[in-house]
């Protein structure tokens, strides 16, 4: 079965360090997007993107994100000097287009700054 | 925007137990899915559900899309089971609309031995 990829799966960084975190979504989805998980809380909406730009973002998602899709299969968000609330676990998610659509999940990378 | 609600959200069972876990969510969608957050902190699929009923194993889920509910039954219950249950919406497709998944609070399901 097809499923969404992310990498790493657990990163330490120091504070006001850019980090880059990967995601392989499924094939042939157009619709990705990032989530955050703080930790304890509920997932949290970062950005949504399609047809290769930012279709919809939260306002959480300030300047210091970004993302990319470099090539034909990674998706990516660079975050760009992180801070000690940057900690949360990170998930990437796809779909297809439709209204009847079902959104796939990345196990997540958890990134802890220190 | 849309909100979503669960219930109850702490639930503290014995092995074997039944239970049922609800989604309440204040708008039209045309997308549901329950997932169970691992102790990994993993996102597992459970259901995709946008109307009626669905079950696989132990679980099954019924959404009635028009009354804006659904419910997740956990039947037998394992200690695997513990972890957090989410229910996330979307309403894509819908003139306008987001087309982002908004989850729900969450419930934190304890299965104990």
């Amino acid at each position: 079965e097809p499923e969404v990829t992310q990498t790493p799966s657990h990163q330490v960084t120091q504070m006001g360090q850019e980090v880059i975190l990967r995601c392989v979504p499924i094939s042939n989805h157009l619709y990705f997007y990032w989530y955050r998980q703080i930790l304890g809380q509920k997932v949290e909406f970062l950005v949504s993107f399609y047809n290769n730009e930012i279709s919809e973002k939260s306002e959480i998602f300030d300047d210091q994100f970004s993302v990319e899709r470099p090539d034909g299969s990674n998706f990516t968000l660079k975050i760009r000097s992180t801070k000690l609330e940057d900690s949360a676990m990170y998930f990437c998610a796809s779909r297809n287009t439709g209204i009847s659509s079902e959104a796939f999940f990345g196990q997540g990378t958890r990134l802890t700054v220190v | 925007g849309i909100q979503v609600e669960q219930s109850p959200p702490d639930l503290i069972l014995q092995e074997g137990a039944n239970s049922t876990l609800r989604c309440n969510f204040s708008d039209s969608v045309n997308n549901l899915q329950w997932f169970h957050q691992n102790p990994w902190g993993q996102l597992i699929n459970l259901f995709y559900i946008p109307s009626g009923t669905k079950q696989n194993g132990r679980l099954s889920a019924t959404t009635v899309a028009t009354e804006r509910y659904s419910l997740l039954y956990i039947s037998s219950s394992q200690t695997t089971d513990s972890g957090v249950y989410f229910c996330a919406v979307g309403p894509w497709g819908y003139g306008g609309a987001t087309n982002k998944l908004i989850f729900g609070t969450g419930t934190l399901l304890a299965v104990q031995p």
